[in-house]
């Protein structure tokens, strides 16, 4: 079984407009972390935010937002007033710390910002 | 500032010639990873190393060895780059304590391989 499904491979959004991009997980472990990384063109990996599987507050990062629902094992990025430069692929992760090392992404969901 | 670098950024190789790709970094993290990313996939993580313990995914090809003389640095060899190979080689490094954590994996900006 998929650890990580992001459905929607592409996404538009209105320049200053919010998106909502999808992941849900899978794991039977109590703890674990969640994370979303933005990979721009150029390639790099860049971290955007983390969840902690106990965390009881959503995580939010400047206008990054992490739409945490447990029992629903979903992890939705939320990003608020978007910019052109926000257009990229975005990956969900997700790290079970008493498995093992290992990070498991998503496919990733392409974003394009129309001005 | 603390940070994943990675040499070179792009890497021409022929087909069949060894080539190597270096990682290094500051942040004094114990876990180092290397991924292979193709066009529009996922990453897939090839192995990582635990400190001095390497960890070998259960389906990376043989051609692919890794080396980590020390805490900063990590090595990518590819022994008989295939045109299968080209893609995008991802170096990361994250901090693993002995009871488990979940911290962040920060990466390298990459090297992008062509095989000819």
């Amino acid at each position: 079984a998929q650890k990580i499904t992001q459905t929607q491979p592409g996404m538009f959004v209105q320049e200053k407009e919010a998106v909502t991009l999808d992941c849900t997980y899978d794991t039977s472990d109590q703890s674990y972390g969640l994370f979303w990384y933005k990979q721009p063109s150029s390639g790099e990996m860049i971290f955007l935010i983390y969840q902690g599987s106990y965390d009881e507050q959503n995580a939010t990062e400047g206008r990054y937002s992490l739409n945490f629902q447990k029992a629903r094992k979903s992890a939705n990025l939320v990003i608020s007033a978007s910019q052109l430069g926000d257009s990229a692929m975005y990956f969900c992760a997700m790290r079970e710390p008493f498995t093992g090392n290992q990070f498991y992404f998503g496919t990733g969901t392409s974003l394009t910002v129309i001005p | 500032d603390a940070m994943v670098i990675q040499n070179p950024r792009y890497q021409v190789t022929q087909f069949g010639k060894p080539v190597t790709l270096s990682c290094s970094q500051t942040l004094n993290h114990n876990v180092m990873y290397w991924y292979q990313q193709k066009s529009s996939q996922a990453p897939k993580l090839l192995f990582h190393y635990y400190d001095k313990d390497f960890n070998n995914e259960a389906d990376t090809p043989d051609n692919f060895q890794s080396r980590r003389p020390n805490t900063s640095f990590c090595f990518l060899d590819i022994r008989s780059p295939g045109l299968g190979d080209a893609a995008m080689y991802l170096c990361a490094t994250s901090r693993m304590g002995t009871s488990g954590s979940t911290d962040t994996q920060y990466f390298g900006p990459g090297t992008r391989l062509t095989v000819l």
